[in-house]
């Protein structure tokens, strides 16, 4: 299986810029995507193939990256991102990111 | 609007079996692939099963292969999971995600039914 290996948190104040990383145990290609998860909720699709904004995603949040390492970027932060985020690979079956939980301080 | 609602959920014995169904709505259901994704308590998300969108194709993670078979009836619009012979560590909230197998992702996720395997 792929391991997809997320830092489990981070803390920032709202207006800095945050970038959440995701490193795959072999390489994805740009098969890389990111989900929202408040708590109490179902996730939600953020980034898709790496670098593409879902429909209806703020433009503060972007993606980049291919192979092995990939990034989240939130910018700038704002109280309501509190949330975590989970990366998922989907050029070798369909694995997961253990997932960063972003406190707002 | 893309709706998926999630049933069938809820407490059964070890062993036992269940059977979980989706409703969608707000897309043309058979043009898509579609999957079931779970997540235990606290803990981080797992993917279970995808199906084409014609039902011609099943794919399973080894961890529920030859347990969980998904199906879908296009007719109907309905998604389901048959979960057989469940284990404690099968107990989560499993969702119905639009979405498939290779290259795809997670477009839309419903709601959540919490699956509680416990004597």
């Amino acid at each position: 299986d792929t391991v997809l290996t997320q830092s489990p948190a981070l803390a920032v104040s709202p207006g800095e810029r945050v970038s959440i990383s995701c490193r795959a145990s072999e390489g994805v290609n740009s098969y890389m995507h990111w989900y929202q998860q408040k708590p109490g909720q179902q996730p939600k699709l953020l980034i898709y193939k790496a670098s593409n904004l879902a429909s209806g995603v703020p433009a503060r949040f972007s993606g980049s990256g291919s192979g092995t390492d990939f990034t989240l970027t939130i910018d700038p932060v704002e109280a309501d991102d509190t949330a975590t985020y989970f990366c998922q690979q989907s050029w070798n079956e369909l694995t997961f990111g253990s997932g960063t939980k972003l406190e707002i301080k | 609007e893309v709706q998926l609602v999630e049933t069938g959920g809820g407490l059964v014995q070890p062993g036992r079996s269940l059977k979980l169904s989706c409703v969608a709505s707000g897309f043309t259901f058979n043009n898509y692939w579609m999957s079931w994704t779970r997540q235990a308590p606290g803990k981080g998300l797992e993917w279970v099963a995808s199906i084409t969108n014609s039902g011609g194709s099943t794919y399973y993670p080894d961890s529920v292969k030859g347990r969980f078979t998904i199906s879908r009836d296009n007719a109907q619009n309905t998604l389901y999971l048959q979960m057989n012979s469940l284990r404690s560590e099968d107990t989560a909230t499993y969702y119905c995600t639009r979405g498939g197998y290779y290259g795809d992702w997670f477009a839309y996720w419903g709601q959540g039914t919490l699956v509680t395997v416990s004597s």
